[in-house]
């Protein structure tokens, strides 16, 4: 109930591409799901987060798509860029059980 | 605005001794979380602090680990004996309050290696 999965594991796209990264959860009490990068060294920073009443929020080259029924949602990065490299994470969040974290997805973007 | 404060940034110990780790949150941020990330995995919250007091603490080792927030401001985080397990990186967060509106901003970590 609390875990959140997630894939790939690791994802190399060239320069460009679009990357993409899935998450599914299985509680539905959820309703909030955010998406952070981590850069080597650092600690993790929120990029772009979506409520479940909505099925797609749009960041620049950041997109979530949020499947309620499915219990899934996804990252696109579109136009792809070696300085994204990085590890992303998404998270789920209710009130009372806080940020739950999936396992990350280490992106390489080959310039 | 700063941005949260860790140190050290790294800690070798030798098993069985103790460690403590040191927190100073955004200014305003009445919510800080610990969080431990092992090589490969997500965070994993260890105690999450409303001012000075426990709100969640349910995943923390507390027959080894504890943590306080004094004065609602800074925290340190205490392992005591350590296991080779421990190895991480510890992770401190603050949020304006509790509740999805508060993003959490975390720090760069504290990366612990247990021998």
């Amino acid at each position: 109930q609390q875990q959140v999965k997630q894939s790939p594991q690791s994802l190399i796209v060239q320069k460009g591409g679009i990357s993409i990264i899935n998450c599914a959860y299985e509680n539905t009490a959820f309703d909030y799901f955010p998406w952070y990068q981590q850069f080597p060294g650092k600690g993790p920073a929120l990029l772009i987060a979506i409520r479940p009443d909505v099925s797609e929020k749009k960041e620049g080259r950041f997109t979530i798509s949020f499947n309620k029924s499915a219990k899934q949602f996804s990252l696109h990065i579109m136009d792809s860029q070696p300085g994204d490299s990085a590890t992303y994470f998404c998270a789920a969040y209710n009130y009372g059980q806080n940020f739950v974290f999936g396992p990350g997805t280490r992106l390489s973007v080959l310039p | 605005e700063a941005g949260v404060a860790q140190s050290p940034r790294y800690k070798i110990i030798e098993k069985r001794q103790s460690v403590a780790f040191w927190c100073n949150p955004i200014s305003g941020h009445a919510t800080l979380y610990w969080y431990q990330q092992i090589l490969g995995q997500g965070p994993k919250l260890l105690i999450q602090f409303q001012n000075n007091g426990v709100v969640d603490d349910s995943q923390l080792p507390k027959d080894r680990f504890s943590a306080e927030r004094l004065k609602g401001v800074d925290s340190t985080l205490k392992i005591q004996p350590a296991k080779l397990e421990d190895s991480a990186v510890y992770l401190c967060a603050s949020s304006l309050a509790r509740g999805f509106n508060s993003p959490l901003h975390f720090g760069n970590g504290t990366r612990l290696t247990v021998t």
